[in-house]
């Protein structure tokens, strides 16, 4: 019920593509999901959230797609470059709860 | 921008050696958090810390694991008697209050029990 499944484990894609990069979660409960980026030998870096009263939330070239009857929520990165070459990990935390749930990361990188 | 910062960066010790990590979190921030990432895998919550005492813990901070405030600027993480599965980063992390979501990541301690 704690936790949070995240896929693919890597992925690579053309500078200019989309990368898509899925969470899925079990517990309705949850009520903030963030999506942090990681750079090697640097801590996680919060790149953008979402609350489930929203179904999408956009910062720039990152979109957080939410579905919130499938349980599931999605980053998009558009117009990829190298420079997004990171790990990225979704995380869920459920109301009043201090913790952060991590799924397991997703190794991006864009090749030029 | 204020930052989280964390000492030592790397931290190597002995099997059964007591460790300290240290944190320094963002100076207005109100809620503490350790979290580990064993090389590869994903990040665990370790404990959180507000008011001077531990608000939420996980399975993993178990008797070896405490945390303190000692004064008004350090947040610090021990490990009394290190293991071999204790080798991990380290990660401190704060936040301003309960009703703000993010979690602001200090670089990180990467301890290696030998």
């Amino acid at each position: 019920q704690q936790q949070v499944k995240q896929s693919p484990q890597s992925l690579i894609v053309q500078k200019g593509g989309i990368s898509i990069i899925n969470c899925a979660y079990e517990n309705t409960a949850f009520d903030y999901f963030p999506w942090y980026q990681q750079f090697p030998g640097k801590g996680p870096a919060l790149l953008i959230a979402i609350r489930p009263d929203v179904s999408e939330k956009k910062e720039g070239r990152f979109t957080i797609s939410f579905n919130k009857s499938a349980k599931q929520f999605s980053l998009h990165i558009m117009d990829s470059q190298p420079g997004d070459s990171a790990t990225y990990f979704c995380a869920a935390s459920p109301p009043s709860a201090y913790q952060l749930i991590w799924g397991a990361g997703t190794k991006l990188i864009i090749k030029p | 921008e204020p930052e989280v910062t964390q000492t030592p960066s790397h931290q190597v010790t002995q099997m059964g050696q007591e460790v300290i990590l240290r944190c320094v979190p963002i100076s207005n921030h109100l809620y503490f958090y350790w979290y580990r990432q064993i090389l590869g895998q994903k990040v665990e919550f370790l404990v959180s810390f507000y008011n001077n005492e531990i608000s939420e813990k996980s399975e993993i901070f178990d008797d070896q694991f405490s945390v303190e405030r000692p004064d008004g600027s350090n947040f610090t993480l021990k490990i009394r008697s290190t293991k071999l599965e204790d080798s991990a980063m380290y990660f401190c992390a704060s936040k301003v209050g309960i009703s703000t979501d993010t979690q602001y990541f200090g670089p990180g301690t990467r301890l290696t029990v030998l």
